[in-house]
């Protein structure tokens, strides 16, 4: 079965400082991973998809993950923080055995400090 | 603007009083799913629909129905609502069931008493 690991549930920065949210996944065939972000009383927004092309993977917002095999991780991270970055967000895995289930992490809540 | 809407947005409800949480997407997509947000557990299927009229069970069924008559909605049923089904509930759609990306709704909050 697909699952996914996020290995902090809170990670607290300050502006301007590198970002570095961990993920570690099982897959039991070539992952489709994701990386989701879910700002406060608002919906579900995707930052990145990796689709087993590139392993380094640009998204929005200055976001990007890259997919490793040998250590089973899909790390997200973005050079500097900004204040607007401060949310919730989701690694998720694809889970093609029953239609189309996305697997998500319990999530990281990154804090941004001024 | 392609999007994935539901209804309502917030509701407060009484514990066995049946209620329905509209989804509706307008991007002609085949593929649906209804999931629940709790903290510290991520996001949970319920529910499933290939195309209308197929649909099949997620991780989390019990409590809940569905039905896909039409293309662009995807309704979820509770026909006896309980207070461990207070949960934030998101809709999503996909062009058909390989598609990576999924759409998903802005949520509905709900809270039984």
């Amino acid at each position: 079965a697909q699952s996914v690991t996020q290995l902090d549930s809170h990670v607290s920065v300050s502006e301007g400082t590198p970002v570095l949210l961990r993920c570690n996944y099982s897959s039991s065939y070539s992952p489709s991973l994701f990386w989701y972000v879910q700002h406060p009383n608002k919906g579900l927004q995707l930052l990145l998809k990796y689709t087993s092309a590139a392993t380094l993977v640009k998204g929005i917002n200055g976001f990007e993950a890259e997919f490793k095999k040998s250590e089973t991780s899909f790390h997200l991270t973005k050079p500097s923080a900004h204040m607007s970055d401060a949310a919730e967000y989701f690694c998720v895995v694809s889970d093609f055995s029953r239609g189309n289930k996305l697997v998500f992490g319990a999530g990281t809540i990154l804090r941004v400090k001024s | 603007e392609a999007q994935v809407t539901q209804n309502p947005r917030y509701l407060i409800t009484v514990t066995g009083k049946k209620l329905t949480v509209t989804c509706s997407q307008n991007m002609n997509h085949e593929y649906m799913s209804w999931y629940r947000q709790d903290p510290g557990l991520g996001l949970r299927q319920i529910y499933y629909s290939m195309n209308v009229e197929v649909t099949d069970k997620g991780d989390v069924p019990e409590g809940y129905k569905v039905s896909r008559k039409e293309k662009r909605n995807f309704p979820l049923i509770l026909e006896s609502p309980s207070p461990n089904q207070t949960s934030l509930y998101f809709c999503a759609s996909s062009l058909w069931v390989g598609s990576y990306e999924q759409y998903f709704g802005p949520g509905t909050r709900l809270t039984v008493t």
